[in-house]
């Protein structure tokens, strides 16, 4: 079946840039999208990209598309202790709604 | 009300007994989605209801696993003969459009599923 992979952890700086890094095995994705989901709470969907976008920027978040290599990337600028969560990189299929989700990227930011 | 909500918050089961899980999705949301996500691990796809009807069950593990949405609102999910390994959160969501929309599927809180 289609996958998503995630590396699982990632430790930063406050202030510093997290870069998380998602690849995918669906072609016919249509949408990717990030979602970040702190201890205890829901899912929360930050950012999304279309297929045909290479690039996306929304305030601190800039999301990136290599389509031809199904990679994908968040980077969070100027990273704050707020920031610690779990990110988690999906893509939705065209032919269906449901999203395939990876295991999830931990960000930990230490002051 | 504002979100998408599921009841219970919390459940815990004894092996073998049936659970009933419930997800009242946003007002006007006709797709409606079920997922499981364990310990450690992303949210795994289960069921996909556009209105009624489920457009998608292909990811329900087996027969003991069956959702409904009788009047394309209120969804249960429905779990007979609980196995320890189905312990996990099950999460709802529900968007505007199904497929091929861009449109932004809200997540509930979840049900902690607890089989003992």
């Amino acid at each position: 079946g289609e996958d998503v992979e995630q590396s699982l952890f990632l430790s930063v700086r406050e202030g510093d840039s997290s870069v998380i890094n998602c690849t995918y095995t669906d072609s016919s994705s249509t949408y990717l999208y990030w979602y970040k989901q702190e201890p205890g709470a829901g899912l929360q969907l930050l950012t999304y990209i279309f297929s045909n976008m290479d690039m996306k920027q929304d305030q601190r978040l800039t999301v990136l598309l290599n389509k031809k290599d199904k990679h994908l990337s968040l980077r969070i600028a100027d990273t704050q202790t707020g920031d610690s969560a779990i990110y988690f990189c999906a893509s939705r299929g065209g032919s269906q709604g449901n999203l395939i989700f990876g295991k999830g990227t931990k960000l930990s930011v230490k002051p | 009300g504002a979100g998408v909500s599921q009841t219970p918050s919390n459940k815990v089961t004894e092996k073998g007994k049936y659970v009933e899980l419930r997800c009242d999705p946003i007002s006007g949301h006709t797709a409606l989605y079920w997922y499981r996500q364990s310990l450690g691990q992303g949210p795994e796809f289960l069921i996909y209801f556009q209105g009624t009807g489920a457009a998608d069950d292909s990811g329900l593990p087996n027969d003991r696993f069956f959702a409904v949405r009788p009047e394309g609102s209120v969804s249960t999910l429905k779990i007979q003969r609980t196995e320890r390994g189905d312990s996990a959160v099950y999460l709802c969501a529900s968007s505007l459009g199904g497929t091929g929309s861009s449109t932004e599927a809200f997540f509930g809180q979840g049900t902690r599923l607890t089989v003992v």
